[in-house]
């Protein structure tokens, strides 16, 4: 049973427009949820993260909102870039059951020029 | 070279032999953790370790085995390689045990078991 969703596989956007990424988890002792990052032959790459005692962190374009109650965080960014093309991994950890990482499936984000 | 390394990068092997992935970090970071990325799957823990000479299972450790004698390397053994170990595999490492902080990955190894 996948602990950390996320429902949409891909997505795309036109070039200066909004993206929107989400990510579903289940597991309540969750307390830090992480965006990665990935290009094509490459390994992830940290991108932002957010600890569960807040509700925003902003990072330039870069925005995430999480939403405890729902058990939901978002990725957001504005405006979106084609170099924002690539595949993006929601994760969460729970600091008392060591520092592993839970991944979701995955969303593969389109920029369009 | 300062971070995080995988070698090989490409590797095929056949089925039942046994294979090494190596991982190796200059950080001096606690913890290290080997991952499968699968279509469909994400990533996936297979194994972790939290220090040196410590080791512990994730999700899915079946068919793997790890070692961890020294700080810097964690190599992953496929004993008897079968073709749905066919996949990209992460080594990736982060810093101590009471910190919320994020994991830095490698390049990946994509391993094909034919």
């Amino acid at each position: 049973d996948q602990q950390v969703k996320q429902n949409s596989p891909s997505l795309s956007v036109q070039e200066g427009r909004i993206s929107i990424l989400n990510c579903d988890y289940t597991n309540s002792m969750f307390d830090y949820f992480l965006w990665y990052k990935k290009y094509p032959a490459e390994g992830p790459t940290f991108l932002i993260s957010i600890s569960s005692i807040k509700d925003k962190n902003e990072d330039g374009r870069f925005t995430v909102f999480l939403n405890k109650s729902a058990k939901h965080l978002s990725l957001h960014i504005v405006p979106s870039q084609p170099g924002d093309s690539a595949v993006y991994f929601c994760a969460a950890s729970n600091k008392n059951a060591g520092n592993m990482l839970t991944f979701g499936g995955g969303t593969r984000l389109m920029v369009k020029p | 070279d300062a971070g995080i390394t995988q070698s090989p990068r490409y590797k095929i092997t056949e089925t039942g032999r046994q294979v090494t992935l190596m991982c190796h970090q200059t950080w001096s970071h606690s913890y290290m953790f080997w991952y499968r990325q699968d279509l469909g799957h994400g990533l996936r823990l297979i194994y972790y370790s939290a220090a040196a000479d410590i080791t512990d299972k994730g999700e899915v450790s079946d068919g793997y085995v790890v070692s961890r004698s020294k700080t810097e390397n964690f190599p992953l053994t496929l004993e008897s390689a079968t073709r749905s170990q066919t996949s990209v595999y992460f080594c990736a490492s982060s810093e101590g045990e009471w910190s919320n902080t994020e994991a830095f990955f490698g390049q990946g190894t994509r391993l094909t078991v034919v």
